[in-house]
């Protein structure tokens, strides 16, 4: 089944820093890649995601990169400022498949 | 706000006991998807209900179990609580069609503690 590693666990910035969070996939077949933040008490929101016949998205500060052929993906976070700070988690989803396999998560902490 | 609402946010139950957790989708999606996110871990991936049908599961136990009502609201139910079941619960909702993937939106959780 699909496997999700995600790198680093934590990473403290400056504000106005860029942030960079890497994740790697197991299943060649996965075509959906979502990556969401989490507050402390609260659920995970989704800020961007990228589907597997796109090589690059952007939003504002936040862009994601997919690299198909290594199987990685990326989370880019631009001009950082201190309510970025969160946990991270990227996920992937198999075709055919109804479920997120998501990885590990990353505490972000930008500091003013 | 994602417009999934779940109740309730906290409980505590002791072991043994049977716990029963609800969820209200998002407007017009017609998918709930349920998942349990220990602490410091990411959420994992219980069961998934479409058309008041479980639509694939997770590697959880039988004891694990759901439904899904006419108006895509859901329910989560637990028996026979362990300790290990500690942990927030999440559901979340997407619209669903056919081969195209929708993007799941999360409610806020239910924390259960199991003492």
């Amino acid at each position: 089944g699909e496997n999700v590693e995600q790198h680093p666990s934590t990473l403290s910035v400056q504000e106005g820093d860029s942030a960079v969070i890497k994740c790697t996939y197991s299943d060649s077949a996965s075509n959906y890649f979502p990556w969401y933040k989490q507050e402390l008490g609260k659920g995970p929101q989704l800020i961007i995601d990228i589907r597997s016949n796109v090589g690059e998205k952007k939003d504002q500060r936040i862009a994601v990169t997919l690299n198909k052929t290594a199987k990685h993906f990326s989370l880019h976070i631009t001009e950082t400022q201190p309510e970025d700070s969160a946990v991270y988690f990227c996920a992937a989803r198999p075709t055919g498949f109804q479920k997120l396999v998501f990885g590990t998560g990353t505490r972000l902490l930008v500091s003013p | 706000e994602t417009g999934v609402t779940q109740s309730p946010t906290h409980l505590i139950k002791t072991r043994g006991q049977q716990v029963t957790l609800r969820c209200s989708s998002q407007s017009g999606h017609n998918t709930v998807s349920w998942y349990q996110q220990a602490l410091g871990q990411g959420p994992q991936f219980i069961f998934q209900y479409y058309r008041e049908e479980e639509n694939g599961r997770g590697n959880f136990p039988p004891r694990f179990s759901g439904l899904q009502f006419p108006n895509y609201s859901s329910e989560l139910n637990v028996n026979a609580l362990e300790l290990d079941d500690s942990a927030l619960y999440l559901c979340a909702s997407s619209l669903e069609q056919g081969a195209l993937t929708g993007e799941l939106f999360f409610g806020e959780g239910s924390r259960l503690t199991v003492l």
